[in-house]
């Protein structure tokens, strides 16, 4: 496609379920992010990939947040045991190697964890 | 690491008058990247701006300008001529050039509303 897709669009979960968010970044684009973005904030980091290698995941506030980009283009961010203070946009990004490159950002997934 | 400091939760303008939207970065890199996003309530982020730190001069791009001031560690976005259109959340973020620390981090925004 011609941009970033992220899929389900929303997902509403009740808390203590688990939820897989996907990202397909701009075909050819070697690095991808995640971040998380709650109502009238600026997006925060969560990780980061470069082809299928997890460069840096400090950003991921516990361990019930996982990510993984295993044949370096579809990314997948899983959420365990979903908590209410999960609930934001998660956005994905993605840019070329040229690493001073804009993201290009997809529409983002909005989690309701009720 | 990285911090990116918006001062201004929100600003309001005139029509057709000029804004100015702060932002100062701290970074150790010497090579960097500063961009400025909007987000309009549709949620979607839209690149403005791009400075790259050796840039000798500030980045322009239509009514879109960047006041880079690299002593200082500013980088203010200055909007022309305000329109109606522009009412949104403004983002400015960094990305250092560091192979291992290339994220890009993000302020916590201004809010701005253009009044008619």
């Amino acid at each position: 496609g011609a941009g970033v897709s992220q899929s389900p669009r929303y997902k509403v979960a009740k808390r203590g379920q688990d939820v897989a968010l996907r990202c397909d970044p701009i075909s050819g684009h070697v690095s991808l992010f995640w971040y998380q973005q709650a109502l009238g904030q600026g997006p925060e980091f969560l990780t980061y990939f470069q082809n299928e290698a997890q460069l840096d995941k400090s950003g991921l506030p516990s361990d019930r947040f996982f990510a993984e980009r295993p044949e370096g283009s579809v990314s997948t961010l899983k959420i365990q045991r979903t908590q209410q203070e999960d609930s934001a946009v998660y956005l994905c990004a993605s840019s070329p190697k040229r690493t001073n490159e804009k993201l290009f950002f997809g529409s983002g997934t909005q989690l309701s964890v009720l | 690491a990285q911090k990116i400091t918006q001062t201004q939760p929100g600003m309001f303008v005139q029509e057709k008058e000029a804004v100015t939207l702060d932002c100062t970065y701290d970074t150790s890199d010497p090579s960097y990247g500063l961009f400025w996003y909007k987000q309009p309530s549709s949620g979607e982020m839209i690149f403005l701006i791009y400075q790259g730190s050796y840039d000798q001069q500030n980045a322009t791009e239509g009514r879109y300008s960047l006041n880079f001031q690299k002593a200082r560690k500013s980088a203010n976005l200055v909007i022309s001529a305000s329109q109606l259109g522009d009412s949104a959340m403004y983002f400015c973020a960094m990305r250092e050039e560091d192979i291992n620390n290339n994220d890009m981090r993000f302020g916590a925004g201004t809010r701005l509303t253009v009044k008619p």
